[in-house]
């Protein structure tokens, strides 16, 4: 079966760094995405890798290794605003996103 | 402005009713989408849209229907075959034709069956 394995909630205090895990086993793999959705909210897309390697955009990056079925969404300079769920995705062989459960983020000050 | 929009954003429900969710987009896109949001989990596919007319079971079609007469409206119908209907449901879009297509959400309509 196909699977995408998050942790389900995390802490972290403001101005600092956090990684977020995500592992899969999927039917062929054309793509991971992540988005972050605030409580009670539509999910909003953050990033996309298809290619091994880190991709940067401002505080967040994200990481693919295609190898080992395995990305990471990391955040720096945390921010209160921040504190929300992480929702990792992956598009299989069909191109049906298979969805993760969510990591729920929590920002103390 | 380009989105999606979903109505009611509440919805409350009495067994035995179908009641129908609203979904409409104004970004000409081609794919259209229903999912199911539960507490602990992922999401999951209800029904899909790839062009107007067609359709697709999901994940979890039984006890939904759908239709697709225009681009841009994807209408979701819980029916009360549908066992356990209370959850969030969320509707996306995509530009279509798979790869890397983004899906954008809608705000989401939480149904419970009181």
């Amino acid at each position: 079966g196909q699977n995408i394995d998050q942790p389900t909630e995390m802490t972290a205090t403001e101005g600092a760094i956090v990684q977020i895990n995500c592992t899969y086993q999927t039917s062929g793999f054309n793509g991971l995405f992540w988005y972050q959705q605030h409580a009670g909210e539509a999910p909003t897309f953050l990033s996309y890798n298809v290619l091994d390697g880190l991709e940067e955009k401002g505080r967040f990056s994200s990481f693919l290794s295609r190898s080992k079925g395995y990305s990471y969404l990391l955040l720096k300079e945390l921010q209160m605003k921040d504190s929300a769920s992480y929702l990792c995705a992956v598009m299989d062989s069909n191109y049906q996103l298979i969805w993760g459960a969510g990591t729920k983020l929590i920002i103390k000050p | 402005d380009g989105g999606i929009t979903q109505s009611p954003k509440y919805l409350f429900r009495k067994e035995g009713q179908n009641v129908t969710l609203s979904c409409e987009q104004n970004l000409n896109h081609d794919a259209m989408y229903w999912y199911r949001q539960d507490p602990g989990q992922g999401l999951r596919l209800i029904y899909y849209s790839q062009i107007v007319n067609d359709f697709q079971k999901g994940d979890i079609a039984e006890g939904y229907s759908v239709s697709r007469e225009k681009k841009e409206s994807f209408p979701l119908t819980v029916t009360s075959a549908q066992k356990n209907p209370t959850a969030f449901y969320l509707c996306a879009s995509d530009p279509g034709g798979g790869g890397s297509d983004t899906q954008y959400f809608g705000p989401g309509t939480r149904l419970t069956v009181l």
